[in-house]
C-alpha cells in the first residue's frame, strides 16, 4: 500500500464550480501537508501549506487537514479555466523527505 | 523568489550514452532532490542530498548517480542511458528541518527521451 493515495481523475467541471480534491494517507507520523499545482510540461509549484489539523484559506483555495481520519482536501471555489492543471498532494514526517500523491488532473470548462 | 534552474528543458539521447542533468538553486537551500515523474506513477525519488558532497539513495537509484560539489548545484548522471529512463526529471530544493518547512521548490523539469 502506498503511503499517500490520490485519485488520479481526470476531473472535469464547468467554470464557476466548486472543486474538491482529496488525498488519504496511512502513516500518522505525517505532520506537514502541502498542495502543488502543475501545469502541463512545467514543474510543480507550491499552492498551499498547512501544519496540523484544520482549515487554511488563501483566496479561492482552502486546504483542509483531518489527522484523525488521515485525510486532506483542497477546495477551489469559483473555478476558472486557468485552474486546469494537475494537483499533487504532498506530506512530510519529521525528516527532510516529502511524499507525494500521484496527482489529480483537473479541467475547468469555460 | 527562490529559483531552481534546470539546464535543459528537452533532451534526446541515444541508448548507452552518459547523460548529465544539471540543477542550480539560488536560495542557499541545504537540501536538493532529484525525482522522475511518469504517468500513473507520480513522482519517484531518485537521490537526494543534505549537504555538499553528501548523497542519499531514494526509492529508485539504480542506473543513476549524483554529484554535489557545491551547495547550489546538484547533478544527476545517467551512467549508460536506457530507453526505460525516458521520463520527466524534476529537481527540487528545500530548507533543512529545524527551519520552517515550506515545502520544495521545483525546477521546470527536463524531459529526457532515450532512443
Amino acid at each position: 500500500q502506498k503511503e499517500v493515495e490520490q485519485d488520479p481523475g481526470p476531473l472535469s467541471v464547468p467554470e464557476g464550480a466548486i472543486v474538491s480534491l482529496n488525498c488519504t494517507y496511512s502513516n500518522s507520523a505525517f505532520q506537514y501537508f502541502m498542495w502543488y499545482r502543475q501545469y502541463s510540461r512545467k514543474g510543480p509549484e507550491l499552492l498551499m501549506y498547512t501544519y496540523s489539523s484544520g482549515n487554511k484559506e488563501d483566496g479561492r483555495f482552502t486546504a483542509q487537514v483531518d489527522k484523525s481520519s488521515k485525510y486532506i482536501s483542497l477546495f477551489i471555489r469559483d473555478s476558472q479555466p486557468s485552474d486546469s492543471a494537475t494537483y499533487l498532494c504532498a506530506m512530510r514526517k519529521s525528516g527532510n523527505q516529502f511524499y507525494f500523491g500521484t496527482g489529480t488532473s483537473l479541467t475547468v470548462i469555460p | 523568489d527562490v529559483k531552481v534552474t534546470q539546464s535543459s528543458r528537452y533532451l534526446v539521447k541515444r541508448t548507452g550514452e552518459k547523460v548529465f542533468l544539471e540543477c542550480v538553486q539560488d536560495m542557499d537551500h541545504e537540501n536538493m532532490f532529484w525525482y522522475r515523474q511518469d504517468p500513473g506513477l507520480g513522482l519517484r525519488l531518485i537521490y537526494f542530498s543534505y549537504d555538499v558532497k553528501m548523497k542519499e539513495k531514494g526509492d529508485i537509484p539504480e542506473g543513476y548517480s549524483v554529484s554535489r560539489e557545491k551547495k547550489e548545484r546538484f547533478s544527476l548522471i545517467l551512467e549508460s542511458a536506457s530507453t526505460n529512463q525516458t521520463s520527466m526529471y524534476l529537481c527540487a530544493s528545500s530548507w533543512n528541518t529545524g527551519r520552517e518547512a515550506y515545502g520544495y521548490t521545483f525546477g521546470s523539469g527536463t524531459r529526457l527521451t532515450v532512443v
